[in-house]
């Protein structure tokens, strides 16, 4: 079955420094992965995504990804974060050979709180 | 959230009625999605539509109807069948259906549903 963790309800890290933030995927064929962010209240914001090719992707407001197929993990990084990144972070997958639609897969989401 | 447009923004429903989410988007795209948020579980899909006068059930489709008679519109309709409605509710929106996976979804602001 496909599916989606990331493993982290919460994740708190100080203005300034690196943060993390975890998925782990399980699919039947290629992985096609997204990172959304959602800020209270709000739809959810395309971040980046990683189709093929190079396993490190760069995205919107300095974020970037780290595609690993053999740990199947695809963790969302910043090399310095902002009490602005504070939101509600999701991974989706989708894979790519099944029949229908573009269909997204979500975790259960990751609260990243900065403190200044 | 770019040129989807969600309304109302907050909508209470009474015992035994049915109520009518409305999406709007002026992207020009072929396909649309409606998702319920609900706390610690991500999101799900309830219905999505590939093209104009088609649509298909997403994974909990029960007790919730749509229509698609216009491109720019897919109004989801919560039934008096859905016991439990109360929930954030998203509508996206992508360039095409069908196997293109690398199509990004833009999503709404959201209508929170609760009920009276």
């Amino acid at each position: 079955a496909q599916s989606v963790a990331q493993p982290e309800d919460q994740v708190n890290v100080a203005e300034g420094n690196p943060l993390t933030v975890k998925c782990t995927y399980s699919v039947s064929g290629n992985p096609y992965l997204f990172w959304y962010v959602q800020y209270p209240n709000r739809g959810l914001q395309f971040l980046l995504k990683y189709i093929t090719g190079d396993n490190l992707v760069k995205g919107s407001y300095g974020f970037e990804a780290e595609f690993n197929k053999s740990q199947t993990s695809f963790h969302l990084k910043k090399p310095s974060a902002l009490v602005s990144d504070s939101a509600l972070y999701f991974c989706a997958v989708r894979t790519s050979g099944a029949s229908g639609y573009n269909k997204l897969i979500f975790g259960a989401g990751t609260r990243l709180a900065v403190h200044p | 959230d770019g040129g989807i447009t969600q309304s109302p923004k907050y909508l209470f429903r009474k015992e035994g009625q049915n109520v009518t989410l409305s999406c709007e988007q002026n992207l020009n795209h072929d396909a649309m999605y409606w998702y319920r948020q609900d706390p610690g579980q991500g999101l799900r899909l309830i219905y999505y539509s590939q093209i104009v006068n088609d649509f298909q059930k997403g994974d909990i489709a029960e007790g919730y109807s749509v229509s698609r008679e216009k491109k720019e519109s897919f109004p989801l309709t919560v039934t008096s069948a859905q016991k439990n409605p109360t929930a954030f509710y998203l509508c996206a929106s992508s360039r095409a259906g069908g196997d293109r996976v690398m199509d990004i979804q833009y999503f709404g602001a959201g209508t929170r549903l609760s009920v009276l």
